[in-house]
Protein backbone atom coordinates (compact mmCIF):
# COMPACT_ATOMS: atom_id res chain seq x y z
CA UNK A 1 0.00 0.00 0.00
CA UNK A 2 1.60 3.20 -0.71
CA UNK A 3 0.38 5.14 2.88
CA UNK A 4 -1.85 7.75 3.66
CA UNK A 5 -1.38 10.71 0.70
CA UNK A 6 -2.11 13.79 1.02
CA UNK A 7 -2.13 17.03 -1.34
CA UNK A 8 -0.86 19.35 -1.64
CA UNK A 9 2.60 19.01 0.07
CA UNK A 10 3.01 22.54 0.13
CA UNK A 11 0.52 25.32 -0.27
CA UNK A 12 1.38 29.31 -0.15
CA UNK A 13 -1.71 31.83 0.03
CA UNK A 14 -3.04 35.12 0.72
CA UNK A 15 -5.03 35.82 3.47
CA UNK A 16 -8.94 35.86 2.39
CA UNK A 17 -8.54 32.87 0.00
CA UNK A 18 -10.32 29.93 0.27
CA UNK A 19 -7.49 26.92 1.21
CA UNK A 20 -8.43 23.22 0.68
CA UNK A 21 -6.41 20.10 1.86
CA UNK A 22 -6.65 16.45 0.24
CA UNK A 23 -6.01 13.10 1.39
CA UNK A 24 -6.17 9.61 0.71
CA UNK A 25 -6.46 7.03 3.60
CA UNK A 26 -4.61 3.84 3.33
CA UNK A 27 -7.52 1.43 2.06
CA UNK A 28 -9.57 -0.22 4.59
CA UNK A 29 -8.89 1.81 7.55
CA UNK A 30 -12.00 3.04 9.15
CA UNK A 31 -10.67 6.10 11.28
CA UNK A 32 -9.53 9.20 9.26
CA UNK A 33 -8.02 12.20 11.91
CA UNK A 34 -6.76 15.42 10.75
CA UNK A 35 -4.20 16.81 12.72
CA UNK A 36 -2.43 20.47 12.88
CA UNK A 37 1.43 21.11 14.32
CA UNK A 38 2.62 24.38 15.48
CA UNK A 39 5.54 25.23 16.82
CA UNK A 40 3.35 26.88 19.94
CA UNK A 41 0.78 24.54 20.29
CA UNK A 42 2.32 20.67 19.17
CA UNK A 43 0.54 18.42 17.56
CA UNK A 44 -3.13 19.34 17.65
CA UNK A 45 -6.24 17.31 16.75
CA UNK A 46 -8.74 18.95 14.67
CA UNK A 47 -11.86 16.58 13.72
CA UNK A 48 -11.96 12.55 13.37
CA UNK A 49 -14.17 10.85 11.35
CA UNK A 50 -15.26 6.95 11.60
CA UNK A 51 -16.42 5.53 9.16
CA UNK A 52 -16.93 8.63 6.97
CA UNK A 53 -19.15 9.94 9.66
CA UNK A 54 -17.50 12.95 11.74
CA UNK A 55 -17.09 12.14 15.28
CA UNK A 56 -15.36 14.49 17.02
CA UNK A 57 -14.89 18.21 15.64
CA UNK A 58 -14.14 19.77 19.14
CA UNK A 59 -10.67 20.62 17.89
CA UNK A 60 -11.74 22.42 14.83
CA UNK A 61 -10.37 25.63 15.94
CA UNK A 62 -13.68 28.15 14.27
CA UNK A 63 -16.42 28.01 11.60
CA UNK A 64 -13.66 29.13 8.95
CA UNK A 65 -12.56 25.41 9.09
CA UNK A 66 -14.60 22.66 7.41
CA UNK A 67 -14.10 19.51 6.75
CA UNK A 68 -15.78 16.05 4.57
CA UNK A 69 -15.72 12.50 3.72
CA UNK A 70 -17.63 12.20 1.03
CA UNK A 71 -16.10 7.76 0.85
CA UNK A 72 -14.09 5.79 2.70
CA UNK A 73 -10.60 6.95 0.45
CA UNK A 74 -10.50 10.69 0.23
CA UNK A 75 -11.28 13.62 2.92
CA UNK A 76 -11.22 17.56 2.73
CA UNK A 77 -10.11 20.18 5.13
CA UNK A 78 -11.44 23.10 3.86
CA UNK A 79 -10.07 27.22 5.12
CA UNK A 80 -12.39 29.59 4.27
CA UNK A 81 -11.43 32.34 4.56
CA UNK A 82 -7.87 31.69 5.30
CA UNK A 83 -5.58 33.97 7.70
CA UNK A 84 -2.18 33.85 8.51
CA UNK A 85 -2.27 32.34 11.67
CA UNK A 86 -3.36 29.31 10.03
CA UNK A 87 -0.41 28.67 8.75
CA UNK A 88 0.79 25.19 10.22
CA UNK A 89 1.55 21.86 8.90
CA UNK A 90 -1.74 20.07 8.49
CA UNK A 91 -1.61 15.84 8.64
CA UNK A 92 -4.10 13.55 8.22
CA UNK A 93 -3.41 10.23 9.40
CA UNK A 94 -6.09 6.80 9.64
CA UNK A 95 -6.24 3.81 11.40
CA UNK A 96 -8.48 0.69 11.72
CA UNK A 97 -10.01 -0.63 14.68
CA UNK A 98 -9.22 -4.37 15.01
CA UNK A 99 -11.53 -5.09 17.98
CA UNK A 100 -13.51 -2.38 20.65
CA UNK A 101 -11.04 -3.75 23.52
CA UNK A 102 -7.23 -2.10 22.09
CA UNK A 103 -5.82 0.51 20.32
CA UNK A 104 -4.16 0.06 16.93
CA UNK A 105 -1.63 2.53 15.75
CA UNK A 106 -2.11 5.73 13.58
CA UNK A 107 -0.54 5.81 9.70
CA UNK A 108 0.19 9.45 9.36
CA UNK A 109 0.84 11.19 5.70
CA UNK A 110 3.45 13.65 4.64
CA UNK A 111 1.99 16.91 5.31
CA UNK A 112 1.03 19.62 4.12
CA UNK A 113 2.67 22.84 4.49
CA UNK A 114 0.44 26.25 4.60
CA UNK A 115 1.63 29.18 4.42
CA UNK A 116 -0.62 32.35 4.86
CA UNK A 117 0.98 35.22 3.50
CA UNK B 1 -5.07 20.60 30.82
CA UNK B 2 -2.13 18.87 29.41
CA UNK B 3 -2.98 15.47 30.16
CA UNK B 4 0.57 13.90 28.58
CA UNK B 5 3.80 15.91 29.21
CA UNK B 6 6.98 15.73 27.86
CA UNK B 7 9.09 17.95 29.56
CA UNK B 8 12.03 17.83 28.08
CA UNK B 9 12.12 20.01 24.78
CA UNK B 10 15.20 18.74 23.47
CA UNK B 11 17.83 16.16 24.80
CA UNK B 12 21.21 15.67 23.41
CA UNK B 13 22.56 11.99 23.49
CA UNK B 14 26.64 10.59 21.96
CA UNK B 15 26.11 8.43 19.76
CA UNK B 16 26.79 4.74 20.97
CA UNK B 17 25.32 5.71 24.47
CA UNK B 18 21.79 5.28 26.18
CA UNK B 19 18.81 7.62 24.94
CA UNK B 20 16.23 8.42 27.89
CA UNK B 21 13.07 9.91 27.19
CA UNK B 22 10.37 10.50 29.53
CA UNK B 23 6.76 11.15 29.10
CA UNK B 24 4.48 12.14 31.99
CA UNK B 25 0.33 11.63 32.41
CA UNK B 26 -2.10 12.78 34.48
CA UNK B 27 -5.68 10.82 33.92
CA UNK B 28 -5.31 7.04 35.31
CA UNK B 29 -8.07 6.11 32.60
CA UNK B 30 -5.28 5.59 30.09
CA UNK B 31 -4.03 2.01 29.28
CA UNK B 32 -2.65 2.17 25.83
CA UNK B 33 0.52 4.24 25.23
CA UNK B 34 2.32 4.62 21.82
CA UNK B 35 5.64 6.51 21.01
CA UNK B 36 6.45 8.52 17.21
CA UNK B 37 9.38 9.15 15.67
CA UNK B 38 9.14 12.34 13.17
CA UNK B 39 11.93 13.30 10.73
CA UNK B 40 11.89 17.13 9.42
CA UNK B 41 9.32 17.15 6.64
CA UNK B 42 7.71 13.92 7.28
CA UNK B 43 4.73 12.62 9.32
CA UNK B 44 5.14 11.07 12.25
CA UNK B 45 5.56 7.05 12.64
CA UNK B 46 5.09 4.73 15.24
CA UNK B 47 7.71 3.51 17.31
CA UNK B 48 6.25 1.14 19.96
CA UNK B 49 3.37 1.07 22.12
CA UNK B 50 2.89 -0.51 25.55
CA UNK B 51 -0.56 -1.57 26.98
CA UNK B 52 -0.95 -1.37 30.79
CA UNK B 53 -0.84 -4.70 31.85
CA UNK B 54 2.63 -4.43 31.28
CA UNK B 55 5.43 -2.44 32.38
CA UNK B 56 8.01 -2.89 29.51
CA UNK B 57 7.75 -3.73 26.11
CA UNK B 58 10.68 -4.11 23.50
CA UNK B 59 11.43 -4.11 20.16
CA UNK B 60 14.81 -4.36 18.95
CA UNK B 61 16.96 -1.12 20.46
CA UNK B 62 13.95 0.05 21.42
CA UNK B 63 11.76 -0.18 25.29
CA UNK B 64 9.24 0.83 26.40
CA UNK B 65 8.90 1.37 30.37
CA UNK B 66 5.54 1.85 32.19
CA UNK B 67 5.29 2.60 35.76
CA UNK B 68 1.86 3.24 36.36
CA UNK B 69 2.03 4.29 39.81
CA UNK B 70 3.87 7.39 38.70
CA UNK B 71 2.03 7.67 36.02
CA UNK B 72 5.46 7.69 33.90
CA UNK B 73 6.92 6.23 30.94
CA UNK B 74 10.33 5.97 29.16
CA UNK B 75 11.78 4.99 25.93
CA UNK B 76 14.85 3.96 25.92
CA UNK B 77 17.14 3.94 22.72
CA UNK B 78 19.94 1.58 23.07
CA UNK B 79 22.75 1.91 21.92
CA UNK B 80 21.86 5.39 20.09
CA UNK B 81 22.71 5.74 16.32
CA UNK B 82 22.75 9.01 14.11
CA UNK B 83 19.30 7.62 12.56
CA UNK B 84 17.74 8.38 16.00
CA UNK B 85 18.03 12.00 15.83
CA UNK B 86 14.54 12.91 15.58
CA UNK B 87 11.52 14.68 17.31
CA UNK B 88 10.32 11.67 19.80
CA UNK B 89 5.73 12.24 20.64
CA UNK B 90 4.75 10.06 23.36
CA UNK B 91 0.60 9.65 22.98
CA UNK B 92 -1.79 7.86 25.33
CA UNK B 93 -5.61 6.71 25.03
CA UNK B 94 -7.95 4.95 26.95
CA UNK B 95 -9.26 1.94 25.06
CA UNK B 96 -12.16 1.48 26.61
CA UNK B 97 -13.47 5.36 25.73
CA UNK B 98 -15.71 5.28 22.65
CA UNK B 99 -13.87 8.78 21.81
CA UNK B 100 -11.28 6.96 19.84
CA UNK B 101 -8.34 9.03 19.90
CA UNK B 102 -4.60 10.00 21.11
CA UNK B 103 -3.69 12.57 23.41
CA UNK B 104 -0.34 13.61 22.46
CA UNK B 105 2.69 15.12 24.36
CA UNK B 106 4.56 18.49 22.99
CA UNK B 107 7.00 15.72 21.71
CA UNK B 108 10.97 16.13 22.51
CA UNK B 109 14.34 16.91 20.04
CA UNK B 110 16.36 14.26 20.17
CA UNK B 111 19.70 14.78 18.99
CA UNK B 112 22.42 12.15 18.69
CA UNK B 113 25.65 13.45 18.41
CA UNK B 114 28.48 11.92 16.39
Amino acid sequence: DAGVIQSPRHEVTEMGQEVTLRCKPISGHDYLFWYRQTMMRGLELLIYFNNNVPIDDSGMPEDRFSAKMPNASFSTLKIQPSEPRDSAVYFCASSLRRDSSSYNEQFFGPGTRLTVL
Amino acid sequence: DQQVKQNSPSLSVQEGRISILNCDYTNSMFDYFLWYKKYPAEGPTFLISISSIKDKNEDGRFTVFLNKSAKHLSLHIVPSQPGDSAVYFCAATDSSDSNYQLIWGAGTKLIIKP
